[in-house]
């Protein structure tokens, strides 16, 4: 069966440090990636996908980028932290065959101070 | 454009009541529905989905949502609300392309004891 894992779950962070969360899925091969951040009281924003290793699309401006090094990872990453980078983080997975539903992972909740 | 929106941002229901969530989509094409739950400080549990076919869809935890062309609706129910279902619900429609599902702002749901 297919199992996505992130981590960390929680991390503390002060203003203008880096960010690195990861997320591996297994059990499936070539998945769609996701990030999408939710922060306190909203809803869920996408923040980048990707169909494949390199290839790497961001549906809005802001002071994070996302990687993919391999078939099954994908990296949220930051080089400078703004106080309103902080929420919570969600990894998710689909089907290539863009059957429709995502699969989610834990979550890692990001506070910047 | 496309969207979704949840009318209800809290809600609160008595154990045993009866519990109906409301969802209504903007939409070009026939859609996918989803109905996502999620518990404080963890990802996202799909709930039940809604590809085509039968309009009436049964999930898990005893939900069932049913599907309303006419008006754009996807609502969520259940007959009988248990403490545990105590949470945050989620309604999405996709998909847009490599299956970005666009989420609405969510419900969170209280159950009194």
């Amino acid at each position: 069966s297919q199992t996505i894992h992130q981590w960390p779950a929680t991390l503390v962070q002060p203003v203008g440090s880096p960010l690195s969360l990861e997320c591996t899925v297994e059990g499936t091969s070539n998945p769609n990636l996701y990030w999408y951040r939710q922060a306190a009281g909203r809803g869920l924003q996408l923040l980048f996908y990707s169909v494949g290793i390199g290839q790497i699309s961001s549906e809005v401006p802001q002071n994070l980028s996302a990687s993919r090094p391999q078939d099954r990872q994908f990296i949220l990453s930051s080089k400078k932290l703004l106080l309103s980078d902080s929420g919570f983080y969600l990894c998710a997975w689909s089907s290539p065959m863009n059957t429709g539903e995502l699969f989610f992972g834990e979550g890692s909740r990001l506070t910047v101070l | 454009a496309q969207s979704v929106t949840q009318p209800d941002i809290h809600i609160t229901v008595s154990e045993g009541a009866s519990l109906e969530l409301r969802c209504n989509y903007s939409y070009g094409a026939t859609p996918y529905l989803f109905w996502y739950v999620q518990s404080p400080g963890q990802g996202l549990q799909l709930l039940l989905k809604y590809f085509s076919g039968d309009t009436l869809v049964q999930g898990i935890k005893g939900f069932e949502a049913e599907f309303k062309r006419s008006q754009s609706s996807f609502n969520l129910r259940k007959p009988s609300v248990h403490w545990s279902d105590a949470a945050e619900y989620f309604c999405a429609v996709g998909p847009t392309g490599y299956n970005k599902l666009i989420f609405g702002a969510g419900t969170r749901l209280a159950v009194h004891p």
